[in-house]
């Protein structure tokens, strides 16, 4: 089974400073992992994602991820934040083993990201 | 680029009512997935169809059906509506493992309200 933990319920940074989401997950194989964005009362967007190529994965507007194995974790930064940074962010794990089953993709519970001027 | 569509954006229906959510996938997709997503929560997975064929179910309640069609859109039948079932459904879709891409892109949801 496979689970993911973001251990930062809101994260709140100011303009122009790094931003870091953080997060841990566990699973039984070699996981694929991605982080989505989703906007207030928008759909999810996906940032990035991790499919055992480069550790080091960059993404849409500047965000980037690094898969860690050793500490289980993939946590999501950016050098500096921009107040359209502001949205839920959630990080996916999932057994590439699986094909197309829904409950493969295992969402963690988000982490809220607010940008003060 | 072509992305998920979902109709209707907004759906306000009575208790007890009956509601139909419509999910257009990208084109080529031939996996598609429903989710419900309540007031500050993560997305539930409800159920998916690869090839028009149900692959997975989650926690789908018994009042609540799915089809995938011909031309890969999928539909969401829901009855007796609750008030609890007010929410963000959203549709998400993807290919095959074996083209080599496997995440999901998601449309922009339908609101539904029960009053």
């Amino acid at each position: 089974a496979q689970s993911v933990t973001q251990l930062d319920s809101h994260v709140s940074v100011s303009e122009g400073t790094p931003v870091l989401l953080r997060c841990n997950y566990s699973s039984s194989y070699s996981p694929s992992l991605f982080w989505y964005v989703q906007h207030p009362n928008k759909g999810l967007q996906l940032l990035l994602k991790y499919t055992s190529a480069a550790t080091l994965v960059k993404g849409i507007n500047g965000f980037e991820a690094e898969f860690k194995k050793s500490e289980t974790s993939f946590h999501l930064t950016k050098p500096s934040a921009h107040m359209s940074d502001a949205a839920e962010y959630f990080c996916v794990v999932s057994d590439p083993r699986i094909r197309n089953y829904g409950q493969n993709f295992v969402f963690g519970p988000g982490t809220r990201l607010s940008v003060l001027p | 680029a072509a992305g998920v569509i979902q109709s209707p954006r907004h759906l306000i229906k009575e208790k007890r009512e009956t509601a139909t959510l419509k999910c257009y996938p990208i084109p080529r997709h031939d996996t598609v997935y429903w989710y419900q997503q309540g007031p500050g929560q993560d997305p539930q997975f409800l159920i998916s169809f690869y090839e028009k064929m149900q692959s997975d179910k989650g926690s789908i309640p018994d009042r609540f059906s799915a089809q995938q069609f011909s031309d890969y859109h999928s539909e969401l039948n829901m009855s007796s509506l609750e008030l609890g079932d007010s929410a963000l459904y959203f549709c998400a879709s993807s290919r095959s493992w074996t083209s080599g891409l496997y995440e999901q892109y998601f449309g922009p949801g339908t609101r539904l309200t029960v009053t």
